[in-house]
């Protein structure tokens, strides 16, 4: 069993519309929560960082965290084009340089539609 | 502010060669780690580099090595080249601190014949 788990899609929605994404994990001990966007032939760029449980948002972006359950999931609102692209979430067990290393999950492929 | 660079973009190597990837942190880091990121799949952590030391390691063999340089720099070595060594190698950057999360570069795409 992988230590994050991932659908990977793909996932098409219309203009406009609310997305959700979502990663479950396994390690009790992971701590920092992380969602980066990838774009084809591109480095993954940090969206959102999220440390413990709880919600945290930024724009169209919003981040939760459900620790009990080992869930966590990204919501888009008012979706557009430009977030057409491969969404990894990620996750650490501490910040500290010599155990900060990120698992990540599989990665969803989000096509927005015109 | 110029964020991660690493060099080259692309690479077309044969089995049993050795590989060379460059990169370069991000402004005010200090810290490089290296990720493999196999088609279709998330990156997975190879090494991190600190201080020019190792500080930690995943489950890579030995024909993955790395170096850091004094300015932060850090290469990539792999030795004995494997078809199954193709993906985007991406190097993450961040302070020693702790304090800030990782950055990634747009990655070294190397393909094996």
């Amino acid at each position: 069993q992988k230590e994050v788990e991932q659908d990977p899609g793909p996932l098409s929605v219309p203009e406009g519309a609310i997305v959700s994404l979502n990663c479950t994990y396994s390690n009790s001990a992971f701590q920092y929560f992380m969602w980066y966007r990838q774009y084809s032939r591109k480095g993954p760029e940090l969206l959102m960082y999220t440390y413990s449980s709880g919600n945290k948002e930024d724009g169209r972006f919003t981040a939760q965290v459900d620790k009990s359950s080992k869930y966590i999931s990204l919501f888009i609102r008012d979706s557009q084009p430009s977030d057409s692209a491969t969404y990894l979430c990620a996750m650490s067990r501490t910040l500290q340089t010599g155990a900060n290393n990120l698992f990540f999950g599989t990665g969803t492929r989000l096509t927005v539609i015109p | 502010d110029a964020g991660v660079t690493q060099s080259p973009t692309h690479l077309i190597k044969t089995r049993g060669q050795q590989v060379t990837l460059r990169c370069s942190p991000k402004s005010g880091h200090d810290t490089v780690s290296w990720y493999q990121q196999a088609l279709g799949q998330g990156p997975q952590f190879i090494f991190q580099y600190y201080e020019e030391e190792e500080r930690q390691r995943g489950n890579f063999p030995d024909r993955f090595s790395g170096h850091q340089f004094p300015n932060y720099s850090s290469e990539l070595n792999v030795n004995a080249l494997l078809l199954g060594d193709s993906a985007l190698y991406l190097c993450a950057s961040s302070t020693g601190t702790g304090a800030a999360s990782q950055h990634f570069g747009d990655g070294t795409r190397l393909s094996i014949l």
